[in-house]
C-alpha cells in the first residue's frame, strides 16, 4: 500500500539557518504530494502541494519539488524563523477515487533565536 | 467560510463509556474524512463520506466505531465501550469533489480514556 517516510526529528536550528526535511514515498499510480504544518495548539494546515512530476510547490518561503525518479518531495527553506517552529507532515493522495491522505510520522522543528 | 469545526475539543471519559464527536465541514464540501492521530504519529485514515454515503472504512475502524453523515452536512463519530487504546486526537477534514484536492482540517477532538 501507499506509504510516506520522512526524516526523524526533532530538528533544532538557529534563526536564519537553512532547512531541509526529507520525504520519500511509495505509491501506486500517480500520487499528489503535500506538506502540512501543525503549529502548537492548532490544527493541520496545508503548507504546499504538487500534483505531478517536476512540479514545485511553494508557500511562505518553503519549497518542495515532486521528484518521480527518486520518489521524493523534500521540504526546504532558505532562512527559517522562530515562527516556523511546528510539526511538519509529508503526505500523499494515491490512486483511486477516495483521495484519502497517507501521512508520514511528522518532523518537529524548533527554531531558536 | 468559517472552516471545519469540531466539537468537543477535548473529552475525558472512563473506560467502557460511549463517546460521540461532531464535525461540521466547510459548507458545500461534499466529501468528509475522519482521521485518528496518536502521539508522535501522523494522522491515519479512518473513513470518508461523499454526501451522506459512507464509501470507505479503514481496518482501523473496529466494530465499536460508527460514523454517520445523515443529511450530507455534519458528521458524527461514535465510539462504544471505549478502551484506553482509543485515546488519540480525532481529526475531521473536508473537500469538494471535482475541485482541488486539498483537504481542510478541523482543530480536532482530543480524547483521553481513563
Amino acid at each position: 500500500g501507499d506509504s510516506v517516510t520522512q526524516m526523524e526529528g526533532p530538528v533544532t536550528l538557529s534563526e536564519e539557518a537553512f532547512l531541509t526535511i526529507n520525504c520519500t514515498y511509495t505509491a501506486t499510480g500517480y500520487p499528489s504530494l503535500f506538506w502540512y504544518v501543525q503549529y502548537p495548539g492548532e490544527g493541520l494546515q496545508l503548507l504546499l502541494k504538487a500534483t505531478k512530476a517536476d512540479d514545485k510547490g511553494s508557500n511562505k518561503g518553503f519549497e518542495a519539488t515532486y521528484r518521480k525518479e527518486t520518489t521524493s518531495f523534500h521540504l526546504e527553506k532558505g532562512s527559517v524563523q522562530v515562527s516556523d517552529s511546528a510539526v511538519y507532515f509529508c503526505a500523499l493522495t494515491g490512486g483511486g477515487s477516495n483521495y484519502k491522505l497517507t501521512f508520514g510520522k511528522g518532523t518537529l522543528l524548533t527554531v531558536n533565536p | 467560510d468559517t472552516g471545519v469545526s469540531q466539537n468537543p475539543r477535548h473529552k475525558i471519559t472512563k473506560r467502557g463509556q460511549n463517546v460521540t464527536f461532531r464535525c461540521d465541514p466547510i459548507s458545500e464540501h461534499n466529501r468528509l474524512y475522519w482521521y485518528r492521530q496518536t502521539l508522535g504519529q501522523g494522522p491515519e485514515f479512518l473513513t470518508y463520506f461523499q454526501n451522506e454515503a459512507q464509501l470507505e472504512k479503514s481496518r482501523l475502524l473496529s466494530d465499536r466505531f460508527s460514523a454517520e453523515r445523515p443529511k450530507g452536512s455534519f458528521s458524527t463519530l461514535e465510539i462504544q465501550r471505549t478502551e484506553q487504546g482509543d485515546s488519540a486526537m480525532y481529526l475531521c477534514a473536508s473537500r469538494h469533489s471535482g475541485g482541488e484536492e486539498t483537504q481542510y482540517f478541523g482543530p480536532g477532538t482530543r480524547l483521553l480514556v481513563l
